[in-house]
């Protein structure tokens, strides 16, 4: 498997209040992506980076912050978290770009605001 | 198959049969693709992938088909075994980004 961890694993907190997640790697890629998982839905882009403070958006970013301070860093911080926020997170990582290679995922947050 | 915004569907085989499960993507410019297995908890593993300028791919007991013309990817396993069992979706990349199926649930029945 991929060195990809995630943490926490499980997280419940109350709506407002700010909420980050880690993905930590020991690959040495590139690339780190944010998804979120929700029954009915494929895997959706919040933010991806392409390098150490290197970040852009994706399709479901609003609501959403990201940062890369080191390379096998990255942060998902959720300013103040609504129940919509409710889902599972993904953090996956690549060596090149996506037209190029796979990406691998980490184990997953599952994230309830209540 | 799968569909963005759909039930998933499911599929139960029986050990030792062969599965197919179809994916329907939506891009033709679309140009690499990609085959993930989801177990109960875990996050996606990759099984195979499928770049546009190739029909078929063949790995250890999977095999996966791109039919460009009508926008569809299959993944085949072979000899399915329990361990199959699991969530199989796709995912095609467009503009350097990948878009993801809803997926399949594959039932092995011993």
């Amino acid at each position: 498997d991929a060195g990809i961890t995630q943490s926490p694993r499980h997280k419940v907190t109350e709506t407002g209040t700010p909420v980050t997640l880690r993905c930590h790697q020991t690959e040495n890629h590139r690339y780190m992506y944010w998804y979120r998982q929700d029954p009915g839905h494929g895997l959706r882009l919040i933010h991806y980076s392409y390098g150490v403070k290197d970040t852009d958006k994706g399709e479901v970013s609003d609501g959403y912050s990201v940062s890369r301070s080191k390379t096998e860093d990255f942060l998902l911080t959720l300013e103040s978290a609504t129940s919509s926020q409710t889902s599972v997170y993904f953090c996956a990582i690549s060596d090149n770009q996506p037209s190029n290679q796979p990406q691998h995922f980490g184990d997953g947050t599952r994230l309830s605001i209540l | 198959g799968e569909s963005v915004g759909l039930h998933l569907p499911t599929l139960s085989v029986q050990e030792g049969d062969n599965s197919i499960i179809n994916c329907a993507y939506s891009n033709s410019a679309s140009d690499y693709f990609i085959w993930y297995k989801q177990e109960s908890g875990k996050g996606p593993q990759f099984i195979i992938d499928i770049r546009s300028n190739m029909d078929k791919r063949q790995g250890q007991r999977v095999t996966v088909l791109l039919n460009k013309t009508v926008k569809h990817l299959s993944l085949q396993i072979a000899a399915t075994q329990p361990g199959d069992s699991a969530v199989y979706f796709c995912a095609e990349n467009t503009g350097n980004q990948f878009y993801f199926g809803t997926g399949t649930s594959l039932t092995v029945i011993p």
